[in-house]
């Protein structure tokens, strides 16, 4: 049984370049969330996504940060000129559909993102 | 909105001794409560949830959890740790409604060092 997966699980890039961070949820789960894990601010959420739409973006920090999902499953995060303070991992969940009874969200590993 | 607060970043004990990492809370509605746990270079794992009913929560690999709605905590024990136990703990909360139940949000985390 596949659990989440992320790739790549580490990214170096140069400030100001764009980076795609890839999340293929498990099978079946059609929600998905990106979470930020940085030493200063700790963990938060970036965006949740039922099917493909994305009905609460509320914590992308800025409109450098961009996310889609295709086909109800493999979702990408971007990030367009990247800034040192983005450097952080990047986690990823899924979880069956939200609603009156709570779904556990099932994390993956993370992308460790290190902006030079 | 919700914010969790954990009130030791490192916890430091021998093996074989109990532990207890702490964890209030803030919230105008009511909360759902959990304790994760991440391993190095890992993602996170649930370790036990409150929804509702009895306060004492218990989890996997022996830790327990309580839930004391007057202090507006949610404290993780255990009551003998092992080396295998040192990770990094997060508590999380989030509203309990169904509309937004998915959102988490996150305490700074409390490592715990399990020393022989």
């Amino acid at each position: 049984g596949a659990g989440v997966s992320q790739s790549p699980s580490n990214k170096v890039t140069e400030k100001g370049k764009d980076v795609e961070l890839r999340c293929d949820p498990i099978s079946g789960h059609t929600a998905l969330y990106w979470y930020r894990q940085s030493l200063g601010q700790g963990l938060e959420f970036l965006i949740y996504f039922q099917g493909n739409s994305a009905p609460d973006k509320s914590g992308l920090p800025s409109d450098r940060f961009s996310a889609e999902r295709t086909g109800g499953s493999v979702s990408t995060l971007t990030i367009q000129r990247t800034q040192q303070e983005d450097s952080a991992v990047y986690l990823c969940a899924s979880s069956f559909q939200p609603g009156r009874i709570y779904n556990e969200q099932f994390f993956g590993p993370g992308t460790r993102l290190t902006v030079l | 909105a919700q914010s969790v607060t954990q009130l030791d970043s490192q916890v430091p004990v021998f093996e074989e001794a109990p532990v207890e990492l702490r964890c209030n809370y803030s919230s105008s509605v009511s909360v759902y409560l959990f304790w994760y746990v991440q391993y190095p270079n890992q993602g996170l794992q649930l370790l036990l949830k409150y929804l509702s009913g009895s306060t004492l929560v218990k989890g996997i690999n022996g830790f327990e959890a309580e839930f004391n709605k007057s202090q507006t905590s949610f404290h993780l024990r255990k009551p003998s740790v092992h080396i295998s136990d040192t990770a990094e703990y997060f508590c999380a909360v989030s509203a309990a409604r169904g509309g937004s139940n998915y959102k988490l949000t996150f305490g700074k985390g409390t490592l715990l060092t399990v020393n022989p």
